[in-house]
């Protein structure tokens, strides 16, 4: 079965501090890679995606993330956050073949104070 | 740019009490989901439809849980006699193919069961 985790649960960060939140997987075949963000009482938001080929992925909001295959992880950096990114991060990852649905990280909950 | 719908968007419940969740997926997009978070925990998948059927379901889609199509447009969740733990957000999701790439989500109901 697939797994996500995501070790921090909560970052705290001042205003232009650089940004990167953890995210490995567990699964045997390939996958797809996502990033999602839930701002305050808002739905989920896909921030980035990754399924083949350059393995730096750009979203949208200055965000990036990274696929590394031999770590099975796919953090998500930003180099300089602002206030308005203070939110929920979710990784997810879900099969390339099989069942459709999308297995969720824990989420880290990231401060971002002014 | 088009909507996932969700209705309403906070519903309270008394235990025992059968509630349905109301979605509007987007209109060309042909996959439809149910997930779920209770507060503090991860975004859980539920169940998968497509062609008017169950195409996946998780553990958690026991038999207190069903889903339909009634219309052209809808796509509702029931959970036809709710327990404390029913309580959670509960988020809609449809893609226009079988691919996760093409999710949007719903901005939620907030379930409580009292």
């Amino acid at each position: 079965a697939q797994s996500v985790s995501q070790h921090n649960h909560h970052v705290i960060l001042s205003e232009a501090a650089s940004l990167e939140l953890g995210c490995n997987y567990s699964y045997g075949g390939t996958v797809n890679l996502f990033w999602y963000v839930q701002y305050p009482g808002q739905h989920l938001q896909l921030l980035l995606k990754y399924f083949s080929g350059d393995p730096l992925v750009k979203g949208i909001k200055g965000f990036e993330a990274e696929f590394i295959k031999s770590k099975f992880s796919f953090n998500l950096r930003k180099p300089s956050v602002q206030w308005s990114d203070t939110a929920e991060y979710f990784c997810a990852v879900n099969a390339r073949t099989g069942a459709n649905n999308l297995f969720f990280g824990t989420g880290t909950r990231l401060t971002v104070i002014p | 740019e088009p909507e996932v719908t969700q209705t309403p968007s906070h519903q309270v419940t008394q235990m025992g009490q059968e509630v349905i969740l109301r979605c509007v997926p987007i209109s060309n997009h042909l996959y439809f989901y149910w997930y779920r978070q209770i507060l503090g925990q991860k975004v859980e998948f539920l169940v998968s439809f497509y062609n008017n059927e169950i195409s996946e379901k998780s553990e958690i889609f026991d038999d207190q849980f069903s889903v339909e199509r009634p219309d052209g447009s809808n796509f509702t969740l029931k959970i036809r006699s709710t327990k404390l733990e029913d309580s959670a957000m509960y988020f809609c999701a449809s893609s226009e193919d079988q691919g996760a790439p093409g999710y949007t989500f719903g901005s939620g109901t907030r379930l409580t069961v009292v």
